[in-house]
């Protein structure tokens, strides 16, 4: 199957600063990129919608101020968590699918923030 | 809004015991099912999937029959391995407030298949 990558695998960071999480697709185009947020024994909450050259759509409840995304071209869209805080800390998995087919998963970032 | 419940883990089976991991939704329309699974530092992978009532998703001797009539799409296996051990997610497909399809999952389900 379809090949998506996540960079970094985990970041340690401190409270007020700002980390990026690349989501990347690496054999095929990405029309549409999704980002999720997964909480220890919780399901996956989808956050945002994005597609190729136009901006992100969120998801009811999550401020598009302080997670920004970037979907600038077909193999790559960018998550950033502005001003990060202890309870950003979370696992953030993002999927990636050409048209309206199968989203194909990356191995997911873990995110600390101190 | 559309939701996904499937039993609590973890489930520890012994090898070549059979499996069944329990999954009810409730959705607006006819959505379409899926299992996913996630083996550990993996991403998830897509396990199986049905589109319409009745149809029967299987993939490496798992099975899931989606069950309008309950809203189910339990999972089983006849004969688990050792191999078969990860975490699993039920989920379906909805439509996202940015378009295209939005899988909405459940808590997933861990197993561990012991020798």
């Amino acid at each position: 199957g379809a090949v998506v990558s996540q960079h970094p695998s985990w970041v340690i960071c401190k409270s007020g600063t700002s980390v990026k999480i690349e989501c990347r697709s690496l054999d095929f185009q990405a029309t549409t990129m999704f980002w999720y947020r997964q909480f220890p024994k919780q399901s996956l909450m989808l956050m945002a919608t994005s597609n190729e050259g136009s901006k992100a759509t969120y998801e009811q409840g999550v401020e598009k101020d302080k997670f920004l995304i970037n979907h600038a071209s077909l193999t790559l869209s960018t998550l950033t968590v502005t001003s990060a805080h202890p309870e950003d800390s979370s696992f953030y998995i993002c999927s990636a699918a050409s048209g309206g087919n199968e989203q194909f998963f990356g191995p997911g970032t873990r995110l600390t923030v101190l | 809004g559309d939701s996904v419940t499937q039993m609590e883990g973890p489930v520890t089976l012994s090898e070549e015991a059979f499996l069944t991991i329990n999954c009810t939704y409730t959705a607006t329309g006819y959505p379409s099912l899926f299992w996913y699974v996630q083996y550990p530092g993996e991403g998830l992978q897509l396990l199986l999937k049905a589109t319409k009532a009745d149809d029967k998703g299987s993939n490496k001797g798992f099975e899931a029959t989606y069950r309008k009539e309950t809203t189910s799409f339990h999972l089983e296996k006849g004969s688990v391995q050792v191999s078969d051990s990860a975490v699993y997610f039920c989920a379906l497909s909805g439509q996202s407030t940015g378009g295209g399809n939005k899988l909405t999952f459940g808590t997933g389900t861990q197993l561990k298949v012991e020798l």
